[in-house]
């Protein structure tokens, strides 16, 4: 079975872009997760989505935003890109049954993006 | 404070110790992870734990949840378990729920 793939691996953008990450779960996974890791703030929660709808989002402004589609991969947005945005992008996918049952979750390669 | 507070945060060993890594969290949780992140991002699952203890292959992993700790460890290491280890608990809240992380352990096994 194919394992998480995420779309593109290393991005460059300058600041006031926007960029779009991709990110294709295992097959029959219906959770995506999304995840920003810096060398200062380590892994933080940006999304969650199951089954096109997102279940939960963490503590990050407006323009972090994120979609699921009916074939469960998933695309995250950041509009007005700035330098702190540079980091590792990672999603996750996980075979969740409903809200109170979780399952391990299986970690894309992450998406390297840096905003010069 | 932050909600999961791992220790210690840099862990150099000789090939073939005994390695602990512990992991302390303030607040209920529905499971803890231990992930390991390799140069280069990747991170992979270890273990899923709400209870008790699990073991695969070298690594056990165990959790106590009344006082609210979990510990990792690592039987005959090795240069290839060189990497950074980082504990990981689900928080369900009334939004939904979330993984919560802590800053991770770098582990640099010698041979």
């Amino acid at each position: 079975k194919a394992g998480v793939t995420q779309t593109p691996r290393y991005l460059i953008k300058t600041r006031g872009q926007q960029v779009t990450l991709s990110c294709s779960p295992i097959s029959g996974h219906r959770s995506v997760s999304w995840y920003q890791q810096t060398p200062g703030q380590g892994l933080q929660f940006l999304f969650e989505y199951f089954s096109e709808t997102q279940r939960n989002k963490g503590n990050f402004p407006g323009r972090f935003s994120g979609r699921q589609f009916s074939n469960s991969r998933s695309e995250m947005n950041v509009s007005t890109l700035e330098l702190g945005d540079s980091a590792l992008y990672l999603c996750a996918s996980s075979l969740e049954r409903g809200r109170d049952f979780y399952n391990e979750q299986f970690f894309g390669p992450g998406t390297r993006l840096t905003v010069l | 404070k932050n909600e999961v507070e791992q220790s210690p945060q840099n862990l150099t060993a000789q090939e073939g110790e005994f390695i602990t890594i512990n992991c302390s969290y303030s607040v209920g949780i529905s499971a803890l992870h231990w992930l390991q992140q390799h140069p280069g991002g990747g991170i992979v699952s270890l273990f899923m734990l709400s209870s008790g203890k699990k073991k695969h292959g070298r690594l056990i992993a165990t959790i106590n949840i009344q006082e609210k700790h979990s510990s990792l460890h690592i039987t005959a290491s090795h240069p290839r378990d060189s990497a950074v280890y980082i504990c990981a608990v689900r928080l369900v809240e009334a939004s939904g729920s979330r993984l919560t992380f802590g800053e991770g352990t770098q582990l640099t096994v010698n041979p």
